[in-house]
């Protein structure tokens, strides 16, 4: 067990539809990176948040969103979801001054239908 | 921009044999190297780290050295067990401006069979 909590664990919508994924960082960790994985592009890196600021963005389309709020846990807001979106969704954290110890959460596992 | 090749898979292995799962990278600064290990059903665990050329990185038997001069970082084990079946993902973070990102490979899926 990482200490990364991710909710839900799995998620089935359709298309069009908007959907809002939480993670919760390891107690003591201020940043929290999310990432997808997906058979055809692999993992990739979306977007990272420290102690509620965006500090870096990946390839992480528009109809994406995120946000850390005041008590660090984190949210990805999903809309006009497209079939292609359908992904394991991964939230990790890290120690502070320690960016690349990564702790993974289990993953939300997103089918769009 | 960065990225991570890694050897094609799936890896099939017998109990007991030499594994060696090849990495290299293209990075424009002096990245940090990683491998992580994904076991079924659950998220990516940091298997272990080298942060400047010529580093080995070890951790539960496994080793890689940080190569720049042929820019790799190439994962080995002497003995693999059953329990190593999981999905090896090579990665590197060019810190910088970039912070945490993490660049992976596609990953490699290995099978250990008793």
């Amino acid at each position: 067990d990482s200490g990364v909590t991710q909710t839900p664990k799995h998620l089935i919508t359709a298309t069009g539809q908007r959907v809002t994924l939480r993670c919760s960082p390891r107690s003591g960790d201020l940043s929290v990176y999310w990432y997808q994985q997906s058979l055809d592009q692999g993992l990739q890196f979306l977007i990272q948040y420290y102690n509620g600021e965006e500090r870096a963005k990946g390839n992480i389309l528009e109809r994406f969103s995120a946000q850390q709020f005041p008590d660090l846990h984190s949210e990805l807001n999903l809309s006009s979801l497209e079939l292609g979106d359908s992904a394991l969704y991964f939230c990790a954290s890290s120690p502070q001054g320690i960016t690349y110890e990564q702790y993974f959460g289990p993953g939300t596992r997103l089918t769009v239908t | 921009g960065d990225s991570v090749t890694q050897m094609e898979g799936p890896v099939t292995l017998s109990e007991e044999a030499f594994l060696t799962i090849n990495c290299t990278y293209t990075a424009t600064g002096y990245p940090s190297l990683f491998w992580y290990v994904q076991y079924p059903g659950e998220g990516l665990q940091l298997l272990l780290k080298a942060t400047k050329a010529d580093d080995k990185g070890s951790n539960k038997g496994f080793e890689a050295t940080y190569r720049k001069e042929t820019t790799s970082f190439h994962l080995e084990k002497g003995s693999v067990q059953v329990s190593d079946s999981a999905v090896y993902f090579c990665a590197l973070s060019e810190g910088g401006t970039s912070y945490g990102k993490l660049t992976f490979g596609q990953g490699t899926i290995l099978t250990v069979h008793p």
